[in-house]
């Protein structure tokens, strides 16, 4: 089974200064990958996904992550981190289960960011 | 807003109850997702339908069940509530059933089981 690792629970930035939130995936096929974003009272919503095609990932709000098979991690960065930044994130991946043709998205425990001023 | 639609938004009742969760998925999207949110477990798949079938099973308890019916609502029954159900429950949609696309989520049902 494909299992997700978030490495921190929390990680405070300045505002302006670079984000990097990391994730690690377990994985024996080439995995659907995702950076989700929960705002406060809010569902989720994307941000990225990878999907086997450009290893460098462009996604919403100036975020982008790079796919790297040999590490076998899916970081997210952004290179100046802004006020409104500040929320949950979560790294997620798809995974098929059983011969129904159904896939369950697993999701990291979260790292909330913190942008201080 | 994703689209999709949750009710209640919050629901508190005792232990021992039973409840009903209901999401609207995105017009157009077959596939409706259900998870479960705690601070101790984090974000737990459920269960998946798709078109009216279930597609993918989670960790979801016994005392717990959903159906999506056909014009693809779907309802999460939760019985026998235990104080470790309180919970915020999400309901997303997706056009595809494939994991390759985007889910979108509901904005929650808090649920506070006293």
């Amino acid at each position: 089974a494909q299992s997700v690792t978030q490495l921190g629970s929390h990680v405070s930035v300045s505002e302006g200064a670079l984000v990097l939130l990391r994730c690690n995936y377990s994985s024996s096929v080439p995995p659907y990958l995702f950076w989700y974003v929960q705002y406060p009272n809010q569902g989720l919503q994307l941000l990225l996904k990878y999907t086997s095609a450009a290893t460098l990932v462009k996604g919403i709000n100036g975020f982008e992550a790079e796919f790297k098979k040999s590490e076998t991690s899916f970081h997210l960065t952004k290179p100046s981190a802004h006020m409104s930044d500040a929320a949950e994130y979560f790294c997620a991946v798809s995974d098929r289960t059983g011969n129904t043709g159904g896939f369950k998205t697993i999701f990291g425990a979260g790292t909330r960011l913190f942008v201080k001023a | 807003d994703s689209g999709v639609t949750q009710t209640p938004k919050h629901l508190i009742t005792a232990t021992g109850q039973r409840v009903t969760l209901r999401c609207s998925p995105r017009s157009g999207d077959l596939s409706v997702y259900w998870y479960q949110q705690s601070l101790d477990q984090g974000l737990q798949f459920l269960i998946q339908y798709y078109n009216g079938e279930e597609r993918a099973k989670g960790n979801i308890l016994e005392r717990f069940s959903a159906q999506q019916f056909p014009d693809l609502h779907s309802e999460l029954n939760l019985s026998s509530l235990e104080l470790g159900d309180s919970a915020l429950y999400f309901c997303a949609s997706s056009v595809e059933t494939g994991g390759r696309g985007e889910l979108f989520f509901g904005e929650g049902s808090r649920l506070t089981v006293l």
